[in-house]
């Protein structure tokens, strides 16, 4: 892999259901993982940034897991709400730095009520 | 928390013409802004770094002489579409972090430019 690639590319859920998706990255010279969430309208807003293998970080109802060996990270939603219908991108600064950033495309989520 | 206010939100120009986009960083110094590109159903793509004081560094494939940026202040970074045509219509966004800050990067809300 030599971007990142996210899927699905899009999904639909209903209220109350939990969910997730995932981002591959290059799994060489890994420095750092982002996770952004970006509302219709609005900035992306930063939801996680993960540097060590096996990491876990959690911000309410969401959480998110590193795997840097396989290069995947994968992002959970649990009781999804109509307020979490939003694209949520995952990025990497290549070249083992943390500074510029490469994006995947995003998932895009919506959550029916 | 760090926010970044971009200006305008969205932009219908005539080709030919020049369209000016700013990134103000409000309550941080942003020494570094870096400004992506995003076209329909594509990830954003770096276009170029913005180092307050200097000149900015220009990823592959994006002309410096078309795409002005000037960046300053520690707080403020502009991009510059000169003589825009049709296809440099595109969403146009600025990221920045806080200096020290060890997560995320806040970004403006973006720019739709309309070239007709």
């Amino acid at each position: 892999i030599l971007n990142v690639e996210q899927s699905p590319q899009s999904l639909h859920v209903q209220e109350g259901d939990s969910t997730n998706f995932t981002c591959s990255f290059p799994s060489s010279n890994f420095y750092a993982l982002h996770w952004y969430r970006w509302e219709t309208a609005k900035s992306p807003e930063a939801l996680f940034v993960m540097t060590l293998n096996g990491d876990e970080k959690k911000k309410g109802r969401i959480s998110a897991t590193l795997n840097t060996k396989e290069g995947y990270s994968y992002l959970y939603i649990k009781g999804s709400q109509p307020e979490d219908s939003a694209t949520y991108l995952c990025a990497f600064p290549p070249g083992g730095s943390n500074y510029k950033l490469t994006f995947g495309k995003g998932t895009l989520l919506t959550v029916n009520p | 928390g760090a926010v970044v206010s971009q200006h305008p939100s969205w932009v219908i120009c005539k080709s030919g013409t020049s369209v000016k986009i700013e990134c103000r960083s409000l309550d941080f110094q942003a020494t570094t802004m870096f400004w992506y590109r995003q076209f329909p159903k594509q990830s954003l793509m770096l276009m170029a770094t913005s180092n307050e004081g200097s000149k900015a560094t220009y990823e592959q494939g994006v002309e410096k002489d078309k795409f002005l940026i000037n960046h300053a202040s520690l707080t403020l970074s502009t991009l510059t579409v000169t003589s825009a045509h049709p296809e440099d219509s595109s969403f146009y966004i600025c990221s920045a972090r806080a200096a020290g800050g060890l997560g995320g990067y806040t970004f403006g809300s973006g720019t739709r430019l309309t070239v007709v």
